[in-house]
């Protein structure tokens, strides 16, 4: 069965660079998730989409950004990184509010 | 606002042994879902087994399968005959259906598996 698809998977950054990581959900899944989980840490919830819109934010910085496009494909734009934001970045897709299906993730490492 | 809280920072159980892990959790809501996640050493992120709160009935997935107390807010995992692929840090969540979706996760349980 066809999962999420994240990418990159790995990322290097220089501080005050800029990264954007994408995802691709589960076909006819038409909401997603992003969360950020730091070295020893649960997931914790930035923001998710439903139909392109934005349905929930959570602590999510002033620096990132995310859209969900037509295709359904979302795009988390992070900008003038900070070291604190090396973590891992999961995408979860899920038909309406139901269960979400978590990607494989994309480690961001900013030195 | 919503709580997930796991007071058992790291499990061990024998190949072949049976081990339960707790959760507890607080939601003012009627309406919400109840899961197990498995983060395996490759950080991804498996769905174990989900239980709706609405629902009596304990759910079970293979040798996985959940003790759901509604009413103490308690939704622990059983692992029935334990395998070395087991080990991995399990997380508890929570989501509320008609608020978004966003899963609140517990700390999580390291659980190791001895040969």
């Amino acid at each position: 069965a066809a999962g999420v698809i994240q990418s990159p998977r790995h990322l290097i950054k220089e501080k005050r660079e800029t990264a954007t990581l994408k995802c691709y959900p589960i076909p006819r899944h038409d909401t997603v998730y992003w969360y950020q989980q730091g070295p020893g840490q649960d997931p914790q919830f930035l923001i998710s989409f439903y139909e392109k819109m934005q349905s929930d934010k959570g602590s999510i910085p002033d620096r990132f950004s995310a859209q969900q496009f037509s295709d359904y494909h979302s795009e988390l734009n992070m900008s003038s990184l900070e070291l604190g934001d090396s973590a891992l970045y999961f995408c979860a897709s899920s038909v309406l509010t139901d269960t979400q299906y978590f990607g494989p993730g994309t480690r961001l490492t900013v030195l | 606002a919503q709580t997930v809280t796991q007071s058992q920072p790291e499990m061990s159980v024998q190949e072949a042994e049976t081990v339960t892990l707790s959760c507890t959790y607080d939601t003012s809501e009627s309406d919400y879902y109840l899961f197990w996640y498995k983060q395996p050493p490759s950080r991804q992120m498996i769905l174990v087994i989900r239980q709706e709160a609405y629902k009596q009935q304990n759910a079970t997935e293979n040798r996985f399968s959940v003790n759901f107390q509604k009413a103490a807010k308690s939704f622990s995992l059983k692992i029935s005959d334990s395998q070395l692929g087991d080990a991995a840090m399990y997380f508890c969540a929570s989501h509320v259906y008609n608020q978004g979706g966003k899963l609140i996760f517990g700390q999580g349980t390291e659980l190791s598996v001895k040969p």
